[in-house]
């Protein structure tokens, strides 16, 4: 059974950096296709792709925040960190983390979410 | 890079049919044959219902379809039923710089 689950602080204030943990179970982040992604929601907004590790630690990010984000792994402990700098109230969302699976090429199983609040 | 165009409410009695548009452009969802639908009830996770453009997962009911022509995918849900109402959003791959555009999302209301 795979299952996803997102920790981090509810709030945060402006310039500061965010940083979010994401821990799974049922796969493993070393075997080929596997890959852990980032994805935001804004109130009342679309879904937003953040970044993405995969299983031979490259990584990906989504071009308007690159120079903001930062994304890694500790296959040991089933975890995936996101960071992401200079806070700002638009960046007020629920993050999710979610397995991304090549095989498929889709966001297969999600985690709950966690709403961040970003204050100025 | 702009979300995936959908309309932003449809709906249907019990029973009937429901389709939704997700429209792109050849740059994501015309250029890939990799479009997913994702159902999401207010305060949960997205649930992936179809990937690949016609694609289930294992223990979704074959009552929800998915097809695509050009820039265009839609999703159909079949037979109604009250458990059907959320919110609705398709996904397109778009590259290894942007590994999903979503859509702006349908809210599917059973009457």
């Amino acid at each position: 059974q795979v299952t996803l689950r997102e920790s981090g602080p509810a709030l945060v204030k402006r310039t500061q950096t965010l940083t979010l943990t994401c821990t799974f179970s049922g796969f493993s982040l070393n075997t080929a296709g596997m890959c852990v992604s980032w994805i935001r929601q804004p109130p009342g907004k679309p879904l937003e792709w953040l970044a993405l590790i995969d299983w031979a630690e490259d990584t990906y990010y989504r071009p308007s925040l690159k120079t903001r984000l930062s994304i890694s792994k500790d296959t040991s402990q089933n975890q995936v960190v996101l960071s992401l700098t200079n806070m700002d109230p638009a960046d007020t969302a629920t993050y999710f983390c979610a397995r991304y699976n090549w095989n498929d090429v889709t966001f297969d199983y999600w985690g709950q979410g966690t709403l961040v609040s970003v204050s100025s | 890079q702009s979300a995936l165009t959908q309309p932003p409410s449809a709906s249907g009695s019990p029973g009937q049919s429901v389709t939704i548009s997700c429209t792109g452009t050849n740059s994501d969802l015309g250029g890939y044959n990799y479009v997913s639908w994702y159902q999401q009830s207010p305060g949960k996770a997205p649930k992936l219902i179809i990937y690949e453009v016609t694609a289930r997962p294992s223990g979704v009911p074959d009552r929800f379809s998915g097809s695509r022509s050009g820039n265009t995918a839609s999703l159909t849900v079949s037979g109604l039923q009250a458990e059907d109402e959320g919110y609705y959003y398709c996904l397109s791959f778009a590259g290894h710089n942007n590994f999903g555009v979503f859509g702006t999302g349908t809210k599917v209301t059973v009457l």
